[in-house]
């Protein structure tokens, strides 16, 4: 079946630093990605879409400056948060869909990111 | 607007059978997922409907009716295992998964 790899799986650093996470879709190409965050108990939160080759798409409330993205292949997207602070201490997942739209979303094992 | 509606919480025995519903209200419909989410990881694809009637996998089924806007998945032969968070998401005109809050399910010996 279809594989996301994403990575790390978790991070533990000081408030200030800016961490970098990747998404890999493992065998098939993947020209939409997805990034979510999910605190505890409660339900995903799409945070932005991203279109291969193109800008992402960012839900209201989601700081652009605040969490760049970059979808720059179609197997590879990343998500940096910037200058990262508890309140971004959350478990981050990406996920990832081939070319045909009506196709599920795979998931990647998520990235816990805590920020001290 | 658009909104997934599903039980918070269910609880069954192992062995027995559960039924865990989802009523959905979107722009435009091209089908319903649903996935299984453990504590700690991240979800995992269970089934896609998007004609009506029942896709049936293993110990676990899924059926939709369109014109109820409402799906189920039933889940046979429970084991702890399955004790998890449900999903249910459905596809918008725009290919827009709009994700249902998930229902607990707690399956006890």
């Amino acid at each position: 079946g279809a594989v996301v790899s994403q990575h790390p799986s978790w991070v533990i650093c000081k408030s200030g630093t800016s961490v970098k996470i990747e998404c890999r879709s493992l065998d098939f190409q993947a020209t939409t990605m997805f990034w979510y965050r999910q605190f505890p108990k409660q339900s995903l939160m799409l945070m932005a879409t991203s279109n291969e080759g193109s800008k992402a798409t960012y839900e209201q409330g989601v700081e652009k400056d605040k969490f760049l993205i970059n979808h720059a292949s179609l197997t590879l997207s990343t998500l940096t948060v910037t200058s990262a602070h508890p309140e971004d201490s959350s478990f981050y997942i990406c996920s990832a869909r081939s070319l045909q739209e009506n196709q599920p979303q795979h998931f990647g094992d998520g990235t816990r990111l805590s920020i001290l | 607007g658009q909104n997934i509606d599903q039980p918070t919480e269910m609880t069954a025995t192992e062995g027995a059978i559960v039924q865990i519903n989802c009523t959905y209200q979107t722009s435009g419909f091209n089908g319903l997922f649903w996935y299984q989410q453990h504590a700690g990881e991240a979800p995992t694809f269970l089934s896609y409907n998007v004609l009506d009637g029942l896709e049936e996998k293993g110990r676990f089924s899924s059926f939709l009716s369109r014109s109820k806007g409402y799906s189920y998945l039933l889940l046979k032969e429970l084991q702890m295992k399955d004790s998890a968070s449900y999903l249910c998401a459905g596809l918008d005109s725009n290919y827009q998964l709009i994700w249902g809050a998930g229902t607990k399910l707690i399956i006890k010996p």
